[in-house]
């Protein structure tokens, strides 16, 4: 039973406009919400994250969204750069020790076209 | 600092023999975590350890699957034997904290391809 699941296996976006991942999750008790990128033959890398006391979170081209009512999460970039072709996973985690460790979703490979 | 490292970082054995990757990871965390990623189930969680001290390896998918963390600066994942459907690519991670909010770092990865 997937606690975090990403729907959409891959999305192609045209260079410069934006792109918009998305992330939903079941248990109400995740409290942190993260936002991970990962490029082939390397390790996932942090790339921004979400308290569930905020409903956005915002850093350079990168933001996210947080609808706690929806158990949703999305990862906007604006605009879209060729080096953001990626896959991205969400990830969540529950301070309480509820949850084990970070939970994944299994990922959105990212294509941005030129 | 040189961030979280894996060896090998990639591994071809033959079914039956024994596989052991490793891990340093960045000095001063005090958690570090083995995940496991596959097309099918993705990134899961196999086990982590607090201080040197495995908390949880409920994520060990089998009794072949052993993990060890002798001191601060090392770790080891062990497959004895090694199967086929163990192929895969295995990640270990570090973190100042268990809940992730500052995020963990991950090595490259060791793909694993057992024949």
């Amino acid at each position: 039973d997937q606690q975090v699941k990403q729907n959409s296996p891959s999305l192609s976006v045209q260079e410069g406009r934006i792109s918009i991942l998305n992330c939903d999750y079941t248990n109400s008790m995740f409290d942190y919400f993260l936002w991970y990128k990962k490029y082939p033959a390397e390790g996932p890398t942090f790339l921004i994250s979400i308290s569930s006391i905020k409903d956005k979170n915002e850093d350079g081209r990168f933001t996210v969204f947080l609808n706690k009512s929806a158990k949703h999460l999305s990862l906007h970039i604006v605009p879209s750069q060729p080096g953001d072709s990626a896959v991205y996973f969400c990830a969540v985690s529950d301070s309480g020790g509820g949850a084990d460790g970070l939970t994944f979703g299994k990922g959105t490979h990212l294509i941005i076209q030129p | 600092d040189a961030g979280v490292i894996q060896s090998p970082r990639h591994e071809v054995t033959e079914m039956g023999q024994e596989v052991t990757l490793r891990c340093k990871p960045i000095s001063g965390h005090d958690y570090l975590f083995w995940y496991r990623q596959t097309m099918m189930r993705g990134l899961e969680l196999l086990i982590y350890f607090n201080n040197n001290v495995p908390i949880d390896d409920s994520g060990m998918p089998e009794d072949r699957f052993s993990a060890k963390m002798p001191n601060a600066s090392f770790s080891t994942l062990k497959i004895q034997p090694s199967e086929p459907r163990d192929s895969a690519v295995y990640f270990c991670a570090s973190s100042l904290t268990y809940t992730g909010n500052y995020g963990y770092t991950f090595g490259s990865g060791t793909r694993l391809t057992v024949v």
